[in-house]
């Protein structure tokens, strides 16, 4: 099935430990993204990646950080997890080069992140 | 500041009753808004893209619009199945590719 997948589905830690989500997209395109769902719903953007380059960062404490190895990986890595850390977090991908230039977003189905 | 206010949080409908969720936003140039829809345990899944104001479009029962100010979801004889939170979306030419997102409208069908 052509679509964006994340893991784990559920991760349950204790505060200070540091976890990894993954995301791949096997759509073909350019741009991924991280986006963080509060308990309200309320989703906010945290990264966006356009072809390996970093092109928004938005305010999030440094312990979070992305790393894409190639334009169909998208990972987060998280340090010294906190409570309010917890939330559920969504990856995200859309074509920019080529097409019109608000080409929608396909989500992934998140990842739970409870820290205890 | 892109915003973007939905309401209601919530609704209630019978199945059949038709209903409307409003989508109001402030951006620095609309790119486009769009319209989601997202289940439980699930990601938003995309269901329309608006440019500009008076642009209409349909997919089953649901019909977006829009105007300079905001968006509606106008809902027809609904069923269960349409269950779901709805999320509205903008994307402004300031933002780049980013989406701002509203708090979305929880729907509930009932039989």
């Amino acid at each position: 099935d052509t679509a964006v997948s994340q893991t784990p589905k559920y991760l349950v830690t204790q505060m200070g430990n540091d976890k990894s989500i993954k995301c791949e997209q096997n759509l073909g395109h350019d741009t991924m993204y991280w986006y963080k769902q509060d308990s309200k719903k309320f989703l906010k953007i945290m990264f966006s990646y356009n072809n390996k380059e970093l092109i928004i960062n938005e305010t999030v404490p440094n312990r979070f950080s992305p790393k894409s190895p190639d334009k169909a990986h998208l990972n987060l890595h998280i340090n010294s997890l906190e409570l309010g850390d917890s939330a559920v977090y969504f990856c995200a991908s859309s074509q920019r080069q080529g097409r019109p230039y608000n080409s929608p977003l396909h989500f992934g189905n998140g990842t739970r992140l409870t820290v205890t | 500041e892109d915003q973007v206010t939905q309401s209601p949080e919530a609704l209630r409908l019978q199945e059949g009753e038709s209903s409307s969720l409003n989508c109001s936003y402030t951006v620095s140039g609309l790119r486009g808004l769009f319209w989601y829809r997202q289940d439980p345990g699930k990601g938003p899944e995309f269901l329309f893209t608006l440019y500009s104001a008076g642009e209409e479009k349909e997919k089953e029962r649901l019909k977006a619009t829009l105007t300079k100010k905001e968006s509606f979801l106008h809902i027809t004889a609904p069923k269960p199945e349409d269950s779901a939170t709805y999320l509205c979306a903008v994307q402004a030419g300031t933002s780049g590719s980013r989406l701002t997102f509203g708090e979305g409208t929880q729907l509930t069908v009932n039989p």
